[in-house]
């Protein structure tokens, strides 16, 4: 368990709709990140925020956003939803803005089947 | 822009068998790489990591790695391997962006199947 929780586990939704995915970090730790994972493209980097504030910005949609919120958890929200969107959405905390790079807790991820 | 190649998709070996997966990172300057690994219906899990000094690291159940700066490597290797290490593996590269922590870039996966 890496402590890492992720809501919902599966979601099955409509072209056109719209969605939010749920992330509790690791106690204590303030960054969360955002990927998405795809068999065409891999894993890739969305978005990571530290202590509420974004930090930096990967390969994501304009459709796509995400925040997060003073109790550290983060919210990635997901419009206008495509086909292509179907993916595996990872979330993952880390403990420190430069002690632990690269050092990421996962969670088990949120698969979102866009119909 | 950094990024990390694993030249193969699909690896099968005999259990018991020797392991290397191979990561081939390009990156401007000294990277901050690692390997992750994700069992199936499972999120990743860091094996282990290397910043700096020795260049041979060990990890976590029994894996370790070697970085090669001249050859742009940083391979996976694992002396023998269990049933238990099927999984999916993944090389990253890290960048760092004057004192914050950016997302890690990774490879595309390295699929390991053990033969009984």
């Amino acid at each position: 368990d890496s402590g890492v929780t992720q809501t919902p586990k599966h979601l099955i939704t409509a072209t056109g709709q719209r969605v939010t995915l749920r992330c509790s970090p690791r106690s204590g730790d303030l960054s969360v990140y955002w990927y998405q994972q795809s068999l065409d493209q891999g894993l890739q980097f969305l978005i990571q925020y530290y202590n509420g504030e974004e930090r930096a910005k990967g390969n994501i949609l304009e459709r796509f956003s995400a925040q997060q919120f003073p109790d550290l958890h983060s919210e990635l929200n997901l419009s206008s939803l495509e086909l292509g969107d179907s993916a595996l959405y990872f979330c993952a905390s880390s403990g420190g803005s430069s002690g632990s790079i690269g050092e990421l807790f996962f969670g088990e991820g949120s698969r979102l089947t866009v119909l | 822009a950094q990024s990390v190649t694993q030249p193969d998709i699909h690896i099968t070996v005999s259990e018991g068998a020797s392991l290397e997966l191979r990561c081939n990172y390009s990156y401007g300057a000294t990277p901050y790489l690692f390997w992750y690994v994700q069992s199936p219906g499972q999120g990743l899990q860091l094996l282990l990591k290397y910043f700096s000094g020795d260049t041979l690291v060990q990890g976590i159940k029994g894996f370790e790695a070697e970085f090669k700066r001249s050859q742009s490597s940083f391979n996976l290797r694992k002396p023998s391997v269990h049933w238990s290490d099927a999984a999916e593996y993944f090389c990253a590269v890290a960048p760092y962006s004057g004192g914050g922590a950016d997302g890690l870039t990774f490879g595309k996966g390295t699929h390991l199947i053990i033969q009984p």
